[in-house]
């Protein structure tokens, strides 16, 4: 059983351009989730999302930030016109349904680095 | 708003010693706290979870407690080794879904 896949794992962007970053949760997992580490500092929230359905994007800067899990394929976060501050670590996680008592399992992360 | 604390930021031992581990965190009303181990430039891998109504897990040389009333766990890690070395994190989970993490603390097992 495949963890939770993040692609890629390193990108470096030039300010103002866009980043893509993609996560396939586990198998059987329906719920995910985006968290983003800044250097030297604690995972923070971004986004909750299941199957075509935002749940929670209260951690989500207003602008250029963006996320989507559509009904195929992996969950992608968009970070349009990114600026030296976006350069972070955004982990993946998901979960099953339900996922009050259970494990939510992180992937690898991506290390976005804007130049 | 959770706010989670992790004492210390670092911490260096010679092998064979036991880890302690603080985590505290602000609002007691939580579903459950787990404990991750990030190894530098990796992802998180779970290594405890402990549900609101426990007060401890267990897992070979791992043994985390739970305190919610004043807001406080501990992961004690016996008999370490070099290979614990790595930064462990603490997350508290307030509602059905997001996690709140600490800054986490950095071990290093000097051999």
């Amino acid at each position: 059983n495949a963890g939770v896949m993040q692609n890629p794992r390193h990108l470096v962007r030039r300010r103002g351009q866009e980043a893509r970053l993609r996560c396939s949760p586990m198998k059987g997992h329906s719920h995910v989730y985006w968290y983003r580490q800044l250097p030297e500092e604690g995972l923070k929230f971004m986004v909750y999302l299941q199957k075509e359905n935002i749940i929670d994007e209260s951690g989500m800067p207003k602008e250029r930030f963006s996320a989507e899990f559509p009904k195929e394929g992996p969950s992608i976060l968009r970070i349009q016109q990114v600026v030296r501050g976006d350069s972070a670590a955004y982990f993946c996680a998901s979960s099953p349904p339900h996922p009050r008592g259970n494990t939510i399992y992180f992937g690898e992360g991506s290390w976005l680095t804007v130049v | 708003k959770q706010e989670v604390t992790q004492i210390p930021a670092a911490l260096s031992v010679p092998e064979g010693e036991n880890l302690v581990l603080n985590c505290s965190f602000t609002d007691s009303a939580i579903y459950n706290l787990q404990w991750f181990r990030q190894d530098p430039g990796k992802g998180l891998t779970s290594l405890l979870l402990i549900q609101s109504s426990q007060r401890e897990q267990t897992s070979g040389r791992l043994n985390a407690s739970l305190d919610k009333s004043s807001g406080r766990s501990t992961l004690y890690i016996a008999a370490s080794q070099p290979g614990d070395s790595a930064t462990y994190l603490c997350a508290v989970r307030s509602n059905d879904y997001k996690l709140s993490f600490g800054a986490g603390t950095t071990v290093t097992v000097r051999a």
